[in-house]
């Protein structure tokens, strides 16, 4: 079975600050790897995928992340934020193994302070 | 611009009283997904049809249904909602599955009263 775990619930960040989100993800099998978006009552919107390849993504709005497969981790960053970056990023896997579903991890809400 | 529409955006029922919400959408994709999210919670897939092709996740209860009566729309049913059905209803498309992107609509609010 395959599980995602994002290690913080919440990430408080001051403007233009650095953050970065953790993600570890367990899965004896190649996976794919997302990170999605959700502003307030509004749905999920993709920053960026992992499929193969450079271990190192970039996406939009000035995010990337990191595959790092000895540590079974995908975490993103993003080297300034701004308030308009407030909202809740999901992590999430997918394999072959596990039927090609999405797993999300429990969120991370990201509070940019002024 | 092609996109994933939901309607209504929020909807108020009774304690067991039948719902049903509406998905539709313009990127002519072959899967449909509907997620059920709780509050602070993440996308919990309920099912998914693959063309015609109906998926059902082990444990979905057998309250919530859902029918494509063509590659537009989706419809989720909810036959008996009860208080522990109030959250955000989440439909999503893609092309195929696996690595293809999943588009998700803005999610219905359901409010059971």
């Amino acid at each position: 079975a395959q599980s995602v775990t994002q290690l913080d619930s919440q990430v408080p960040v001051f403007e233009e600050a650095p953050v970065e989100l953790r993600c570890n993800y367990s899965s004896s099998v190649s996976v794919y790897l997302f990170w999605y978006v959700q502003y307030p009552n509004q749905g999920l919107q993709l920053l960026l995928k992992y499929l193969s390849g450079s271990t190192l993504v970039k996406g939009i709005n000035g995010f990337e992340a990191e595959f790092n497969k000895s540590q079974t981790s995908f975490h993103l960053r993003k080297p300034s934020v701004h308030i308009s970056d407030t909202a809740e990023y999901f992590c999430a896997v997918s394999s072959k193994a596990a039927g090609n579903k999405l797993t999300f991890g429990g969120g991370t809400r990201v509070l940019v302070k002024p | 611009d092609a996109m994933v529409i939901q309607n209504p955006r929020y909807q108020v029922t009774q304690f067991g009283k039948p719902v049903t919400l509406s998905c539709s959408q313009t990127l002519n994709h072959n899967v449909m997904y509907w997620y059920q999210q709780k509050s602070s919670q993440a996308p919990k897939l309920l099912f998914h049809y693959y063309d015609k092709d109906f998926n059902n996740e082990a444990d979905t209860p057998d309250n919530f249904q859902s029918r494509r009566p063509n590659t537009s729309f989706c419809f989720l049913d909810i036959r008996s909602p009860g208080l522990g059905d109030a959250a955000m209803y989440l439909c999503a498309t893609s092309t195929g599955i696996g690595a293809d992107t999943q588009y998700f609509g803005p999610g219905t609010r359901l409010t059971v009263l």
